[in-house]
């Protein structure tokens, strides 16, 4: 069966500060691995998305994700965070007819 | 071009109540999905539909029925609420195959409180 954690549910940091969320997957099949974005009572947003080919994957509004298939891994990163970016954030991993498996979630919350 | 469109955005429901959510998308895809949003629990699939009349369960199907009569339309019904059903839902669609890089589009959510 596949799975994603998150390993963080909250993650405080300061404008202009760099970040890291972590996420984790165990899968016994090829994955696809996705990045959403929510902001305050709004829907879900495609950050990035991991097919095949880089592992690096760049996306919208700064932010970046690397694969690693050793770690089995799928971290989000920006190099410098703003207000603006203040939102939960849920990785995804791709499942049968397209479903998505999502982790429970990591609140980012950018003080000035 | 509307994308994912969802009614009612926000509903109160007595415990025991009946109601039907309404998910359309104009983007002729074929895959739509049921989930809910519950805090710290990310989003579960309820239901699923790979095409026009066809329905599957998903991780929390218990307590909710679908219908996909039209390839735009994607209904999710709660024949008797009870509070545990409290949620945000979301309706979500995409293409089948690499056509459509496997991108769900996602509706702006429905806030259920069942009392």
């Amino acid at each position: 069966a596949q799975s994603v954690t998150q390993l963080d549910s909250q993650v405080p940091v300061f404008e202009e500060a760099p970040v890291e969320l972590r996420c984790n997957y165990s899968s016994s099949v090829s994955v696809y691995l996705f990045w959403y974005v929510q902001y305050p009572n709004q829907g879900l947003q495609l950050l990035l998305k991991y097919l095949s080919g880089s592992t690096l994957v760049k996306g919208i509004n700064g932010f970046e994700a690397e694969f690693n298939k050793s770690q089995t891994s799928f971290h989000l990163r920006k190099p410098s965070v703003h207000i603006s970016d203040t939102a939960e954030y849920f990785c995804a991993i791709l499942g049968g007819y397209n479903k998505l498996i999502f982790g429970a979630g990591t609140r980012l919350a950018v003080h000035p | 071009n509307a994308g994912v469109t969802q009614t009612p955005k926000f509903r109160v429901l007595k415990t025991g109540q009946s109601m039907t959510l309404l998910c359309a998308q104009d983007m002729n895809h074929e895959y739509m999905y049921w989930y809910r949003q519950d805090p710290g629990m990310g989003l579960r699939l309820i239901h699923y539909s790979v095409g026009e009349g066809t329905t599957a369960k998903g991780e929390v199907p218990d307590g909710y029925n679908v219908s996909r009569l039209k390839k735009q339309n994607f209904l999710l019904g709660l024949e008797s609420a009870a509070p545990s059903q409290t949620s945000v839902y979301f309706c979500a669609s995409n293409t089948r195959g690499l056509a459509g890089s496997y991108e769900q589009y996602f509706g702006p959510g429905t806030r259920l409180t069942v009392t």
